[in-house]
């Protein structure tokens, strides 16, 4: 029962340039959308979330993109560095329900 | 900052074994989880508990395993006989719902993982 689908294991980007990374849901009930970097040995860190009733959010260099109609969430970094370098997993939950998370993306930002 | 404790960092049992994975929610937490990671998969919820009672299990929370906040700061994940397909990453998050709210989202605070190895 994959509900979120991150169909890129992995994702090399130069340093300065954009990561654009995406994910696919398939429960049209999701009420939010939330973004989660991991790095070795350390626990998933809450990045970023989106509202479904928001087509846009914003945080500095991260920024959140739901297209409901496609069912379709993506996270821009921009500019990408180095130390962006993580597994990024794409969440999604229901209002005071439990969090969902995708396979992850492993996005590498070369120097 | 504060932070979501886990306890031990790896631990490695034979099969048909009981295990305790220990945690340490941010003090003024009301909601904990615990999720589990098998490597190179999704990380995949478990259980929520909320009001020293589960609120929420998914399939895999079968009745091998348990929770229990057996003193105000502990909230334990006990796998009673271990099997192979245990052998995962297993985290612990907390949040406190009211504060999220300002989003909306359910921003989970996760731990850094306990590592289990069935033999």
């Amino acid at each position: 029962d994959q509900q979120v689908k991150q169909n890129s294991p992995s994702l090399s980007v130069q340093e300065g340039r954009i990561s654009i990374l995406n994910c696919d849901y398939t429960n049209s009930m999701f009420d939010y959308f939330l973004w989660y970097k991991k790095y070795p040995a350390e626990g998933p860190t809450f990045l970023i979330s989106i509202s479904s009733i928001k087509d846009k959010n914003e945080d500095g260099r991260f920024t959140v993109f739901l297209n409901k109609s496609a069912k379709h969430l993506s996270l821009h970094i921009v500019p990408s560095q180095p130390g962006d370098s993580a597994v990024y997993f794409c969440a999604a939950s229901r209002r005071y329900q439990k969090v969902t998370f995708g396979t992850g993306t492993k996005l590498q930002v070369i120097p | 900052e504060p932070e979501v404790t886990q306890t031990p960092s790896h631990q490695v049992t034979q099969m048909g074994q009981e295990v305790i994975l220990r945690c340490v929610p941010i003090s003024n937490h009301l909601y904990f989880y615990w999720y589990r990671q098998i490597l190179g998969q999704k990380v995949e919820f478990l259980v929520s508990f909320y009001n020293n009672e589960i609120s929420e299990k998914s399939e895999i929370f079968d009745d091998q395993f348990s929770v229990e906040r057996p003193d105000g700061s502990n909230f334990t994940l006990k796998i009673r006989s271990t099997k192979l397909e245990d052998s995962a990453m297993y985290f612990c998050a907390s949040n406190f719902r009211d504060r999220a709210q300002s989003s909306g989202a359910n921003v989970l605070t996760f731990g850094a993982g306990s590592r289990l190895t069935v033999l």
